[in-house]
């Protein structure tokens, strides 16, 4: 059972434009969700993250929204850089007050000069 | 601070060896998750530790184990390799577990052969 999912496998849009980045998840006893972005080979790097009390956190470049009600969230990066090219996870956490992470499959994004 | 640090980074190991790999947390935090990624599963939950117990873990065999010494340092153990073991093993530390940032290291690219 796909708790946490990424419906595009892929992303591609222009340097400068927005990049948005889905996800959905099923159960509304999470909590916390986090983003990350992962190159091959490497440990994912910790992005963003929401509370479920928020419906937006913003940091820097990226901005993430939270619809509990459609239990969605979505990264938004403005502009979007080449160097932003990688795959972008979004995670929840699964239990409160616990480490663990359900990932979704994951978005690879890349950003066209 | 140091980041989360793995080692070793890389591993060739023969069907029905067994391994263990290192996890040192970021300085002050006190749990300490492992994952498994393989192209097919993604991003998979193995177990997490926190003040050396076990807290919580995932739906992975027996031979897939862990432990935690006082410093948070951590070691996770694969008896018996099968080939389908084959894998990236992320370790993330978190200063309490719950609704906070995890961080990962670089990974541990094991492959069985």
């Amino acid at each position: 059972d796909q708790q946490v999912k990424q419906n595009s496998p892929s992303l591609s849009v222009q340097e400068g434009r927005i990049s948005i980045l889905n996800c959905d998840y099923t159960n509304s006893m999470f909590d916390y969700f986090l983003w990350y972005k992962k190159y091959p080979a490497e440990g994912p790097t910790f992005l963003i993250s929401i509370s479920s009390i928020k419906d937006k956190n913003e940091d820097g470049r990226f901005t993430v929204f939270l619809n509990k009600s459609a239990k969605h969230l979505s990264l938004h990066i403005v502009p979007s850089q080449p160097g932003d090219s990688a795959v972008y996870f979004c995670a929840a956490h699964g239990s409160s007050n616990t480490g663990k992470l359900i990932f979704g499959q994951g978005t690879t994004l890349q950003v066209k000069p | 601070k140091a980041g989360v640090t793995q080692t070793p980074r890389y591993l060739i190991k023969t069907r029905g060896q067994q391994v263990t790999l290192s996890c040192s947390p970021i300085s002050g935090h006190r749990s300490v998750s492992w994952y498994q990624q393989t192209p097919g599963q993604g991003l998979q939950f193995l177990f997490e530790y926190f003040s050396e117990t076990q807290r919580n873990k995932g739906n992975f065999p027996g031979r897939f184990s862990g432990r935690q010494f006082s410093n948070s340092r951590s070691e996770m153990n694969v008896s018996t390799l099968e080939l389908g073991d084959s894998a990236l093993y992320l370790c993330a530390s978190s200063s309490s577990g719950g609704k906070t940032e995890a961080f990962f290291g670089q990974g541990t690219r094991l492959t069985v052969v």
